[in-house]
């Protein structure tokens, strides 16, 4: 089974960029017939679908999302990575990554980021 | 594209069967069998209990199951255990490869 390991800055200036990447083992990215996906989770609050990319660079976004979202893929590394836009304190989140298969599956261990004024 | 509707919480006694409802439109759940359920422990990562809206990955409990009838997929819990309290979350492709998540449900064993 993969595993998924999210790593990045756990403190963000507010109006800038936030990029996180997800480092798979266990498996090819780029031979697998996967989806690779990010998912958020505000504090207390619940889930958030951002978005996924499939190992050709095809990507999905969430609509409310998509104008501040860029997911990319480097498959000789085996990661993905997350790039939102213009942060606010409302983005501050637990950030996980996910393989997705119909639906999520594989899940990394999450990681908080925190958006600061 | 907005939330599933679940309930905030739910709680029973040891042993007590618990249903917990995720409700959508007819542009997710009621257009499609791919509704998957959540368990998640605090702090931890989610883990996938339920997908296809009724089938269980190996090795999860077969005290766990689903259900769906129209815009409403439901998680039922039998013989319900302390290690049973969590949050509980559900999740609907929406179409085009999107999906949405349900508002979430904490479950408290009495």
């Amino acid at each position: 089974q993969p595993q998924l390991q999210e790593s990045g800055p756990g403190l963000v200036r507010a109006s800038e960029t936030l990029s996180l990447s997800c480092t798979v083992s266990g498996g090819s990215i780029g031979s697998s017939s996967y989806y690779w996906g990010w998912i958020r989770q505000p504090p207390g609050k619940g889930l958030e679908w951002i978005g996924s990319i499939y190992s050709s660079g095809t990507t999905y976004y969430n609509p409310s999302l998509k104008s501040r979202v860029t997911i990319t893929v480097d498959t000789s590394k085996n990661q993905f990575s997350l790039n939102l836009r213009s942060v606010t304190a409302a983005d501050t989140a637990v950030y996980y990554c996910a393989r997705q298969v119909l639906q999520p599956d594989y899940w990394g261990q999450g990681t908080l980021v925190t958006v600061s004024s | 594209q907005s939330a599933l509707t679940q309930p905030a919480s739910v709680s029973g006694s040891p042993g007590q069967s618990i249903t917990i409802s995720c409700t959508g439109t007819s542009s997710d759940v009621g257009s499609y069998r791919f509704v998957s359920w959540y368990q998640q422990h605090p702090g931890k990562a989610p883990k996938l209990i339920i997908y296809e809206a009724t089938k269980r990955p190996a090795g999860v409990s077969n005290r766990f199951s689903g259900s769906k009838s129209g815009n409403t997929a439901s998680l039922t819990i039998s013989g319900l255990q302390a290690e049973d309290e969590a949050d509980y979350h559900c999740c609907s492709y929406t179409g085009t490869s999107t999906y949405v998540f349900g508002t979430g449900t904490k479950v408290t064993v009495l």
